[in-house]
């Protein structure tokens, strides 16, 4: 049982475009929700992350949005840079529980200049 | 990067033979965690510790063993190597279970089985 899904697997962008990632889960235990970004050839990175008590987080260029009730949440990257290709995971824990994040199968992300 | 070191970065080896990879971290972290990456499958995990000689099973632990005899060592063995163990290893590390402490990756050890 896949517990967060991920979508798309892969996703092609134009220079200055938005990128969108999107993730849903399972367990409503959930209350961490961590994005990881990994570069060709490196272990994968924190980038971003958000708790259920805000619908919206932003760092930069990044933005995570939340959707408690719908079980969902999306990363979305403004202004996509060629230096943002990556592949990008989502993932979810749960405090006390389940404490290690389980992954989504990540998005393989390229920007075109 | 945090101070995780895989080792080796990349092995060929041969289906039955034993293979042991090593992750050494200079954190003084007291979590690790060994993932294996594939396509269309993403991260999962194959076994963690949470402490010196404590650990458990992940979701992939089947013909994988690990042990961890100090805090900066932990290694995974595979008994017998398979082709479906061809795959890249990516060793894990973190400060806590507390929430928002993140998991910091090695770059990883590219495994090929033939």
């Amino acid at each position: 049982q896949q517990q967060v899904k991920q979508s798309p697997q892969s996703l092609i962008v134009q220079k200055g475009g938005i990128s969108i990632i999107n993730c849903a889960y399972e367990n409503t235990a959930f209350d961490y929700f961590p994005w990881y970004q990994q570069f060709p050839g490196k272990g994968p990175a924190l980038l971003i992350a958000i708790r259920p008590d805000v619908s919206e987080k932003k760092e930069g260029r990044f933005t995570i949005s939340f959707n408690k009730s719908a079980k969902q949440f999306s990363l979305h990257i403004m202004d996509s840079q060629p230096g943002d290709s990556a592949t990008y995971f989502c993932a979810a824990s749960q405090t006390g529980g389940s404490y290690i994040p389980t992954f989504g199968r990540g998005t393989s992300l390229i920007v075109h200049p | 990067d945090a101070g995780i070191t895989q080792s080796p970065r990349h092995k060929v080896t041969e289906t039955g033979t034993p293979v042991t990879l090593r992750c050494h971290q200079t954190e003084n972290h007291r979590y690790m965690y060994w993932y294996r990456q594939d396509p269309g499958h993403g991260l999962r995990l194959i076994h963690y510790s949470y402490g010196v000689k404590d650990t458990d099973k992940g979701e992939v632990s089947d013909g994988y063993s690990v042990s961890r005899s100090k805090t900066e060592d932990f290694l995974l063995t595979l008994e017998s190597a398979t082709s479906s163990q061809t795959s890249v290893y990516f060793c894990a590390i973190s400060e806590s279970t507390l929430i928002g402490s993140p998991l910091h990756f090695g770059n990883g050890t590219r495994l090929t089985v033939t």
